[in-house]
């Protein structure tokens, strides 16, 4: 089955970095195009970026555009995010997610705080 | 960037009762890419309808979408307990890919 698992989380003080990964199984990961959302304690959703199938093309929304790097390795089945100078309201847990929606990972937690 | 606004914020229903969800975007919505979640406390999102009126596979088809251009709507035909939890509509046609703020589907 369809399985996609997030680790990297954790806590990090303001201006440090954390490296998120996301390991697919289950399903060709080369053939999808993946995301990464986020959602803040007890807020909404929220799109942060996306990468094509080779990892050729890369989006980011605003908020992290500069600060955060997409990648991933289909020799591996993972994805990954680089977040760099975190700040306080990039606390949130992060999701991977299939291109189309349809399968998410649990979600790793990332607080950022003194 | 493409605003999804939801209305109602929070909708108090009982069970076999009928569930209208609205999702009006500032512009119009590419192609009709506009996917409806649900989401329980945590858990991870759970997609229900794609291209604006297509059901995700597994989904019952208690749950219907419709609409096109700007204004959406998600209907849930007759609710079952498992149904209260929050709904988001998302557009994914045009970056930034914007969620609205959520419906709270609450039991009355």
């Amino acid at each position: 089955q369809v399985q996609l698992v997030e680790s990297g989380g954790g806590l990090v003080k303001p201006g440090g970095s954390l490296r998120l990964s996301c390991a697919a199984s289950g399903f060709t990961f080369s053939d999808h195009n993946m995301s990464w959302f986020r959602q803040a304690p007890g807020k909404g959703l929220e799109w942060v970026s996306y990468i094509n199938i080779r990892g050729t093309y890369t989006d980011y929304a605003d908020s992290v555009k500069g600060r955060f790097t997409i990648s991933r390795d289909n020799a591996k089945n993972s994805l990954y995010l680089q977040m760099n100078s975190l700040r306080a309201e990039d606390t949130a847990v992060y999701y991977c997610a299939r291109r189309e929606g349809d399968y998410w990972g649990q979600g790793t937690l990332v607080t950022v705080s003194s | 960037e493409i605003v999804l606004t939801q209305s109602p914020g929070t909708l108090s229903l009982s069970p076999r009762e009928r569930a209208t969800l609205s999702c009006r975007a500032s512009q119009s919505v590419s192609s009709s890419y506009l996917g409806w979640y649900q989401q329980k406390p945590g858990q991870a999102p759970r997609l229900l309808i794609y291209g604006a009126s297509n059901r995700a596979t597994g989904i019952p088809d208690r749950f219907s979408g419709s609409g096109s251009g700007t204004d959406f709507t998600l209907t849930i035909s007759r609710l079952e307990p498992e149904d209260f939890a929050v709904y988001y509509c998302q557009q994914y046609g045009t970056s930034p890919y914007t969620f609205g703020q959520g419906t709270k589907l609450e039991i009355k």
